[in-house]
């Protein structure tokens, strides 16, 4: 049973250009978050989709967008990138049944920003 | 809004010695309390949860972490380090009840474990 997968791994952009992460969730689960990891800082909730749609929003300006597809996977879109875009994404799943109860994390992409 | 505050960014302590690593956090409401831990170059990997069961919670690899209303912590602990702990670790809090698993971490606490 493969968890959650995410892809690239590493990625390098240059101010200004536009990044789309990929995240697949856990087998089973339907729900899936967003979180930005800065160097040295605990991860941040960006936005959770269920159902397609995005549920809850962290503190995250437009710039950063998402999008569900049928089959729960996931992306984040991140435009005009800024040097402080550079962080480790994590992306987790989860079931919504079962609220609280445990995320499973993605090992995340790697995201520098030059 | 809840939150959580991880007390020392860097702890050190002898293999086969007592780990403690604290969290207090801050809620309006009754809390889920979650600890993680995270090693290099890896996503974050479920130690144990508090979800208003059993007020000490025992979790995966020996650690275990006790909820303590009064004391507004849930302080995380393992009475033998093993050179396989040294990673950074995450304490988290969710708000009880709410759409969705959001959860807000700690700044971490990075141990290292020495010979």
């Amino acid at each position: 049973d493969a968890g959650v997968t995410q892809s690239p791994t590493h990625l390098i952009k240059t101010r200004g250009q536009q990044v789309t992460l990929r995240c697949s969730p856990k087998s089973g689960h339907d729900t899936v978050s967003w979180y930005q990891q800065a160097l040295g800082q605990g991860p941040q909730f960006i936005f959770q989709y269920y159902e397609e749609e995005e549920r809850q929003r962290g503190n995250f300006p437009d710039r950063f967008s998402g999008h569900q597809f049928p089959n729960y996977s996931s992306e984040l879109n991140v435009n005009a990138l800024l040097l402080g875009d550079s962080a480790l994404y994590l992306c987790a799943s989860s079931y919504q049944g079962a609220l609280s109860e445990k995320l499973f994390f993605g090992s995340g992409t790697q995201l520098s920003v030059l | 809004a809840q939150s959580v505050t991880q007390l020392g960014s860097h702890v050190s302590v002898s293999e086969g010695a007592l780990v403690l690593l604290r969290c207090n956090y801050s809620s309006s409401v009754p809390p889920y309390l979650f600890w993680y831990v995270q090693y290099p170059n890896q996503g974050l990997q479920l130690l144990l949860k508090y979800t208003s069961a059993a007020t000490l919670v025992k979790g995966i690899n020996g650690f275990e972490a006790e909820f303590k209303k009064s004391e507004t912590s849930f302080h995380l602990t393992k009475p033998s380090a093993h050179m396989s702990d040294a990673a950074e670790y995450f304490c988290a809090v969710s708000d009880r009840g709410s759409s969705g698993d959001k959860l807000t971490f700690g700044t971490g606490t990075r141990l290292a474990v020495r010979p």
